[in-house]
């Protein structure tokens, strides 16, 4: 596609439940992006993907937060047992070349993730 | 741990009246500095890159500047199309693979 596409674009959900984000990044970019942007605060990093390479998890906020990345293409973000403090906008982001390139990033338009 | 803040947080102009907003950053070795738009309900979208100390890069109103402790987006003559909330972010040698967000400056440019 043209740009990173996200879906669902919103998703309601009940505490406690599992939830699964996804990402399409643009066709071609090897290096993946997961933000979560709270109100009133920056973009805080939870996952980077490079290639075939291990992931950077450094920024997930626990062990309910995990995520995949299969055929170094489409990523999926799962929440498990969500709380509301997991309330917040999720972003997507993909770069045409890994961290070396020193390349920017383009952002889906994400999904705001509300648990009730 | 690379920082970054942005002033003010929020600003508000009158149609043509130019200002600037400010990023300040410490980071371990600045690999870049990316400026984004991000639009109500939107993702950030990107505007420029600046990499080293002096440069400068302009689009349309815009003109980013990089010193060693700041960036400046400058807007020129705004409209009212060019309200939105600017986000600066850095790569450094120690984040290197990420990107760390200022909390952004709402602009909102009054017709």
């Amino acid at each position: 596609g043209a740009g990173v596409s996200q879906s669902p674009s919103n998703k309601v959900t009940e505490k406690g439940k599992d939830v699964e984000l996804r990402c399409d990044p643009i066709s071609g970019h090897t290096a993946l992006y997961w933000y979560r942007q709270s109100l009133g605060q920056g973009l805080e990093f939870l996952i980077y993907f490079q290639g075939n390479s291990a992931p950077d998890k450094s920024g997930l906020p626990s062990d309910r937060f995990s995520a995949e990345r299969t055929g170094g293409s489409v990523s999926t973000l799962t929440i498990q047992r969500t709380q509301q403090e997991d309330s917040a906008v999720y972003l997507c982001a993909s770069s045409p070349q890994g961290w070396r390139a020193n390349t920017e990033a383009f952002f889906g338009q994400g999904t705001r993730l509300t648990v009730v | 741990e690379d920082q970054v803040t942005q002033s003010p947080e929020a600003l508000r102009l009158q149609e043509g009246e130019s200002s600037s907003l400010n990023c300040s950053y410490t980071v371990s070795g600045l690999r870049g500095l990316f400026w984004y738009r991000q639009d109500p309900g939107k993702g950030p979208e990107f505007l420029f890159t600046l990499y080293s100390a002096g440069e400068e890069k302009e689009k349309e109103r815009l003109k980013a500047t990089l010193t060693k402790k700041e960036s400046f987006l400058h807007i020129t003559a705004p409209k009212p199309e060019d309200s939105a909330t600017y986000l600066c972010a850095v790569r450094s040698n120690s984040g290197y693979s990420t990107l760390t967000f200022g909390k952004g400056t709402m602009l909102l440019v009054s017709p």
